[in-house]
């Protein structure tokens, strides 16, 4: 089982609340990324990260931000959460090197925003 | 457009029978195509990998094959088990990038029963 962790697994909040998602990976990987997964359709990629310091948008426009300030943490934020960001948001890590290397997933956040 | 589509959508079967998904896809270039099994509620968990010059993996149960001529892939399960219920993921990466670009299907939905 990989080493990676997410807090929350569940929230419920209200519109308009600021929230942090939280990731971690006890591996070392270098390469980090959050997806959004909604019920029967395909993982869509919102952000991912190379390194400390380092942060892209991935291919889903996300109003969501994140960052890299340590290797093993990768938290992502919502400033004023709404209902259209009701999800499942999944962490994932990968080790530095070949395209080839295989993400490990987190067990994931489900979020409901009323 | 790069594309990845599964078949069946959702497949019910009875504890102990075989059963075969399938993975279509037109991601270019190709560089590998996993298979990941993802638990409701939980993030996905890699099954096999194979490069473009692997046609079969085999873990366990599972086994995978590959043809990079007509793009095609499968997982076929072995004497099922009510475990195996979970969604099979099939993912292509491409060359594209030093991330190595992942194109997710939206997964067969398999179910077992005893």
């Amino acid at each position: 089982e990989a080493d990676i962790y997410q807090t929350p697994r569940y929230l419920v909040i209200g519109t308009g609340k600021k929230i942090t998602l939280e990731c971690s990976q006890t591996m070392g990987h270098d390469k980090m990324y959050w997806y959004q997964q909604d019920p029967g359709m395909e993982l869509h990629l919102i952000h991912y990260s190379y390194g400390v310091n380092s942060t892209e948008k991935g291919d889903l426009s996300s109003e969501s931000t994140v960052s890299r300030i340590r290797t093993e943490h990768f938290p992502l934020t919502l400033e004023s959460a709404r209902p259209s960001h009701t999800s499942q948001y999944l962490c994932a890590s990968s080790g530095s090197g070949l395209s080839t290397d295989t993400q490990y997933f987190g067990p994931g956040t489900r979020l409901t925003v009323l | 457009k790069n594309q990845v589509e599964q078949s069946p959508q959702s497949l019910i079967i009875l504890e102990g029978k075989n059963c075969t998904l399938q993975c279509n896809y037109t991601v270019s270039p190709f560089s590998n195509l996993r298979w990941y099994k993802q638990d409701t509620g939980r993030g996905p968990v890699s099954l096999t990998i194979m490069t473009f010059s692997e046609n079969t993996k085999s873990n366990g149960r599972y086994t995978a094959t590959l043809d990079a001529d007509t793009k095609q892939s499968s997982l076929h399960i072995t004497a099922s088990q009510l475990s195996d219920s979970a969604s099979y993921i099939c993912v292509v990466s491409d060359r594209g990038s030093t991330l190595g670009r992942l194109y997710f299907g939206r997964g067969t939905q398999l179910t077992v029963w005893p």
